[in-house]
């Protein structure tokens, strides 16, 4: 089944403290992003990978870090967390027929 | 800049047809997307077009792009208290996918 694997779906966690939110997909699709939502605001796009080892900022990059060492991982690091990133996010893969899978979302709370 | 505007709510009766309208900045859009968003759920993604279409239609739903116009919108047919939900609009460019703030779609018995 062709499907994106965000981890951990829920986590709590205090401020400065160094986390990874995994993203997976099994589409060889090239292009992946990361997004967060938040009330009133719809999905903004925190980073973004054309392919393996290329990536770039989307609107909101700051306190997030991303790396595409393979086509199928695309995870998110928040070196230092603050309470500002509390927030729902979702990982995306797209393939070439423009078709946009998202994961389930990842419910992050930073103390 | 690039930016997708929609109206924030939605209300129609049971049995009526729901029009979702969605305004664009970004000429280069390559595909458009509609997405559903039910309490507490991820994003289910309902259709996509391609740019250089006018009109998609899948079951209950229609989907029209006005490309001159940057404008897009989403028509479900015969509403049903299962449609309740939030409805994002998006697009994509060769790099980026904008989203709206999406449409919270209530239905009246």
């Amino acid at each position: 089944e062709a499907q994106v694997t965000q981890n951990p779906r829920y986590l709590i966690t205090v401020t400065g403290k160094k986390l990874t939110v995994t993203c997976s997909q099994n589409m060889n699709h090239e292009y992946m992003s990361w997004y967060r939502q938040d009330p009133g605001l719809g999905l903004r796009q925190i980073y973004y990978s054309m392919n393996v080892e290329v990536t770039d900022k989307g609107d909101v990059p700051e306190g997030y870090k991303v790396s595409r060492k393979e086509k199928r991982n695309f995870p998110l690091i928040l070196e230092s967390p603050s309470p500002n990133q509390t927030s729902l996010y979702f990982c995306a893969s797209r393939g070439n027929t423009g078709e946009l899978f998202f994961g389930e979302g990842s419910r992050l709370t930073v103390l | 800049g690039e930016d997708v505007e929609q109206s924030l709510f939605l209300s129609v009766r049971e049995g009526d047809s729901s029009v979702i309208n969605c305004t664009y900045t970004d000429s280069s859009s390559t595909y458009l997307y509609w997405y559903k968003q039910e309490p507490g759920a991820g994003l289910q993604l309902l259709t996509y077009i391609f740019s250089n279409m006018d009109m998609k239609q899948d079951q209950r739903l229609t989907v029209l792009l006005n490309k001159k116009d940057k404008h897009l919108s989403l028509r479900i047919a015969d509403t049903q208290t299962g449609d309740s939900a939030i409805y994002f609009c998006a697009y994509s460019s060769a790099s980026k996918i904008i989203f709206g703030s999406g449409t919270r779609l209530s239905i009246r018995p």
